[in-house]
């Protein structure tokens, strides 16, 4: 019964790389949530997919950042010419629909240097 | 927008003692959930709360949902150093999302 996977676990890049985050959610569950900690804050909202759409992105940075959630395949959160501003641990969540409980992976910490 | 405020943001008590940790907003939410984050891991469910009123006991810990659904707390009874972590609670929205209070460090010393 494997729960939510992420993964790498954890992502070094230089500033202008692109850094890929990927997310398989929990047997059964389409809904994808992707959230950002930012050290010494707590969770903050980006975007919310269902299965080849987004829900709302009401989280996200207008430039840079994207997500998609295909039909096949993980969710990926893809943040283009990274800045040092992105460091930080981006965790998927899931669920099975909306309004259900959400369950969150181990994260995946990005390190810019 | 909707926001949840939680408190006390820092909180160190001595083994056995008991705490509560309190979630507080002005909106109202279709459910409430309450995590523990380890460092360097992944927030973990502890309880969902749905029905305002509604009590939920997980053995030393207790939750309660305000009547009003807007506000929520976690009691923990004779806490341990095995309680230590940050706790977040989270309110649920028609439209899926989890909204974040800002977590309780709890460090309880033996």
């Amino acid at each position: 019964n494997a729960g939510v996977m992420q993964n790498p676990r954890h992502l070094v890049r230089r500033r202008g790389q692109e850094a890929r985050l990927r997310c398989s959610p929990m047997k059964g569950h389409s809904h994808v949530y992707w959230y950002r900690q930012l050290p010494e804050e707590g969770l903050k909202f980006m975007v919310y997919l269902q299965k080849e759409n987004i829900i709302d992105e009401s989280g996200m940075p207008k430039e840079r950042f994207s997500a998609e959630f295909p039909k096949e395949g993980p969710s990926i959160l893809r943040i283009q010419q990274v800045v040092r501003g992105d460091s930080a641990a981006y965790f998927c969540a899931s669920s099975r629909e909306a309004g259900n409980t959400i369950y969150f992976g181990e994260g995946s910490w990005l390190t810019v240097v | 927008t909707q926001l949840l405020e939680q408190s006390p943001q820092f909180l160190s008590i001595q083994e056995g003692e008991n705490l509560t940790v309190y979630c507080n907003s002005s909106s109202v939410f279709s459910s409430l959930q309450w995590y523990r984050q380890e460092p360097g891991e992944g927030p973990v469910l502890l309880v969902t709360v749905v029905t305002g009123g509604e009590v939920k006991k997980l053995k030393r810990l207790t939750f309660q949902f305000g009547d009003a659904r807007k506000d929520s707390s976690l009691h923990i009874t004779a806490a341990q150093p095995g309680d230590t972590g940050l706790y977040l609670c989270a309110g649920g929205s028609q439209g899926g999302k989890l909204i974040f209070g800002q977590g309780t460090e709890l460090s309880v010393k033996p």
